[in-house]
């Protein structure tokens, strides 16, 4: 198993531009999210999802656009990238439903600037 | 209002020692479950251990415990015998309900060994 992976590991983009950070698990995990970690704040959720075609927005969603065609696969859109959207970006996964623990596995995490 | 609360921006241990690092939560939901995540500097998100709000135990995985007092809703992480390789930042991470999905994030304790 690859687990989570993430792709690009590095982006730079200028302000405007978009791009979608993939992220792909072959864990067969119902349950996917974004996250973006920015320092001295932990980590926080953009979007989620718990299944093919369903999403929901979290915490910090404006700017980013989801879809979940696949149970597979969690693309993440920056449709006009901007400065403050210079972050770590981790894509998640783990199993829905009632579990002792539901532990969440992470991708590598893809660094982006913005200019 | 906060949901998790690291006080503790960096700490130091010296190699051997065991080391605790706070976290304090909040929430008005009897079922949720705490989580510590390490964090390397390589930046990888390792899930460290996991309690349950109904768990009479204090969870423990090998060096790792975790110092659970719920009527004072506290998750401390206690780290024995301290390692070189321990240095990372350190996350604690709540969900809420029974089925919950989301996690919250505190903003990380940065930790460092001292040989």
């Amino acid at each position: 198993n690859a687990g989570v992976t993430q792709t690009p590991k590095f982006q730079v983009l200028k302000t405007g531009q978009s791009m979608t950070l993939q992220c792909a698990q072959d864990m067969n995990h119902e349950y996917m999210s974004w996250y973006r970690q920015d320092p001295g704040m932990g980590l926080r959720l953009i979007h989620y999802s718990v299944g093919a075609g369903i999403t929901d927005q979290g915490e910090v969603p404006n700017g980013y656009n989801v879809s979940r065609s696949t149970t597979e696969d969690f693309p993440l859109r920056l449709l006009s990238a901007a400065p403050s959207q210079t972050s770590v970006y981790f894509c998640a996964s783990h199993r829905v439903g009632l579990a002792e623990n539901n532990e969440q596995f992470f991708g590598p995490g893809t660094r982006l600037t913005v200019l | 209002a906060q949901k998790i609360t690291q006080t503790q921006p960096g700490m130091f241990v010296q190699e051997k020692e065991a080391v605790t690092l706070d976290c304090t939560y909040d929430t008005s939901d009897p079922s949720y479950g705490l989580f510590w995540y390490k964090q390397p500097s390589s930046g990888e998100m390792i899930f460290l251990i996991y309690q349950g709000s109904y768990d009479q135990q204090n969870a423990t995985e090998g060096r790792y415990s975790l110092n659970f007092q719920k009527a004072r809703k506290s998750a401390n992480l206690v780290i024995s015998a301290s390692q070189l390789g321990d240095s990372a930042m350190y996350f604690c991470a709540m969900r809420e309900g029974e089925y919950g999905n989301k996690l919250v994030f505190g903003a990380g304790t940065i930790l460092r060994v001292k040989s």
